[in-house]
């Protein structure tokens, strides 16, 4: 149980196009998902906070006009890199939490998406 | 907000040697203390977790204590293995929030 799936799992783009990644809790519902992003040889920086039918809320620093995020269902958000450019290069990974498992911290990662911007 | 150090960057040990890994925090509010194994290109997997209502938890060759006044947590390897070479995360969420702050990473090499 508990599983977490992104897709896609890598995607090469040309500087100034959008992309478009994908973050499915497979076997549970998630109110609330998590972005990261993560440089070679760096932790795991938290991008922002998606919940379910509200805004994003983004962590400072991140521009929330060009990391556009979408939380639609209980079982999906996204993440949309738009004008993307070779700095944003980097692996993004989301996590999610278990709706059925209320005050509970666990979080539940997918398998990470490799962007790499030309 | 809370903050999360994270002690050794770096550790080599010989197979069979333990191996033990320290983060602080800083907010003595925090009561959720989960570390995560991650290896190269993979998903962060959690590997143990501790709750700020106990001291200590063990699961078989890993173990994680917990020092509530000195506001630092350990993961303790045992019987270290080849496999167990990975960079090694801790992490701890900002009281009232769901999200968790992760600390800067220990890359463990385990040698044969």
């Amino acid at each position: 149980g508990a599983v977490v799936s992104q897709h896609p799992s890598w995607v090469i783009c040309k500087s100034g196009t959008s992309v478009k990644i994908e973050c499915r809790s497979l076997d549970f519902q998630a109110t609330t998902m998590f972005w990261y992003r993560q440089f070679p040889k760096q932790s795991l920086m938290l991008m922002a906070t998606s919940n379910e039918g509200s805004k994003a809320t983004y962590e400072q620093g991140v521009e929330k006009d060009k990391f556009l995020i979408n939380h639609a269902s209980l079982t999906l958000s996204t993440l949309t890199v738009t004008s993307a450019h070779p700095e944003d290069s980097s692996f993004y990974i989301c996590s999610a939490r278990d709706v059925g498992l209320a005050g509970d911290n666990e979080q539940f990662f997918g398998p990470g998406t490799r962007l790499t911007v030309l | 907000g809370e903050n999360v150090e994270q002690h050794p960057s770096t550790l080599s040990v010989q197979e069979g040697d333990s191996a033990v890994i320290k983060c602080t925090y800083s907010d003595s509010a925090s009561n959720y203390f989960p570390w995560y194994k991650q290896e190269l290109g993979k998903r962060p997997q959690l590997i143990i977790d501790i709750r700020s209502n106990v001291g200590e938890k063990k699961d078989q060759r890993i173990a994680v204590t917990l020092n509530k006044t000195a506001k630092h947590f350990s993961l303790h390897i045992t019987e270290t293995q080849p496999e167990d070479s990975a960079v090694y995360f801790c992490a701890a969420p900002p009281p009232g929030f769901q999200k968790l702050v992760f600390g800067t990473g220990t890359r463990l090499l385990v040698s044969p």
